[in-house]
């Protein structure tokens, strides 16, 4: 299986502060054939059930703030929020769509300093 | 709108088999795939298989084969999975989740969850 290793557990960062959340994965999720990254980012606000963010490591899904992005490739991603605002607080997992089966990184709870 | 709405919540005892149903709305279910993942309480999102609405195909995680069931019902729009055989490491949140509209597996829509608690 695929292991999604992200870091941090958790951070804390000011309002309008830059936040960068990695996710490694144990193999590569990049397609030779297409040359696309199998990747996904999701947030989850508490209470509710995910939110698609970012899928092909960094095209963003529609009505998703601007001051989310994605990038990275093979195996190291990067989500980055460019500036934090209070309704960003959430856990956020990154996902591999590659191979079945699919699998998940632990999350990274982002709270306002 | 697209939306997901999923049945109550469930108390089940060990040993015991628990069906939960997904209501879509908004778009034709048999057009897309629809998978199934669990949270259990303070952790992360585990996938646990997901059909092809359209034929009724299915495929499972290796975890869960042989213990979990996905179905459909396109005529009622809604899909479905059980577990059976439960145990307390079962009590989790589980959602539906539609793939996307690639028709790749990652997920555009969420059901709002299903709580199921098994104890004795």
């Amino acid at each position: 299986d695929f292991v999604m290793t992200q870091s941090p557990d958790s951070l804390a960062a000011s309002l309008g502060e830059r936040a960068t959340i990695h996710c490694k994965s144990s193999q590569s999720v990049l397609s030779s054939s297409s040359n696309a990254n199998y990747l996904a980012w999701y947030q989850q606000r508490p209470g509710q059930p995910p939110k698609l963010l970012i899928y092909w490591a960094s095209t963003r899904e529609s009505g998703v703030p601007d001051r989310f992005s994605g990038s990275g490739s093979g195996t190291d991603f990067t989500l980055t929020i460019s500036s934090l605002q209070a309704e960003d607080v959430a856990v956020y997992y990154c996902q591999q769509y590659y191979t079945t089966p699919l699998t998940f990184g632990g999350g990274t709870k982002v709270e306002i300093k | 709108q697209v939306q997901l709405v999923q049945s109550g919540a469930e108390m089940k005892k060990p040993g015991a088999a628990v069906k939960v149903s997904c209501k879509a709305s908004g778009y034709t279910l048999s057009s897309f795939a629809m998978h199934w993942v669990r949270q259990a309480p303070g952790q992360s999102l585990e996938w646990m298989g997901w059909i092809n609405a359209g034929n009724g195909n299915t495929k499972y995680s290796q975890k869960f084969q042989g213990r979990v069931t996905i179905s459909r019902d396109t005529s009622a729009s809604t899909a479905y999975m059980e577990v059976s055989s439960l145990r307390s490491e079962d009590t989790a949140v589980y959602y539906c989740a539609r793939g996307s509209i690639q028709q790749l597996p990652f997920f555009d829509y969420w059901g709002q969850g299903t709580l199921v608690t098994v104890s004795s």
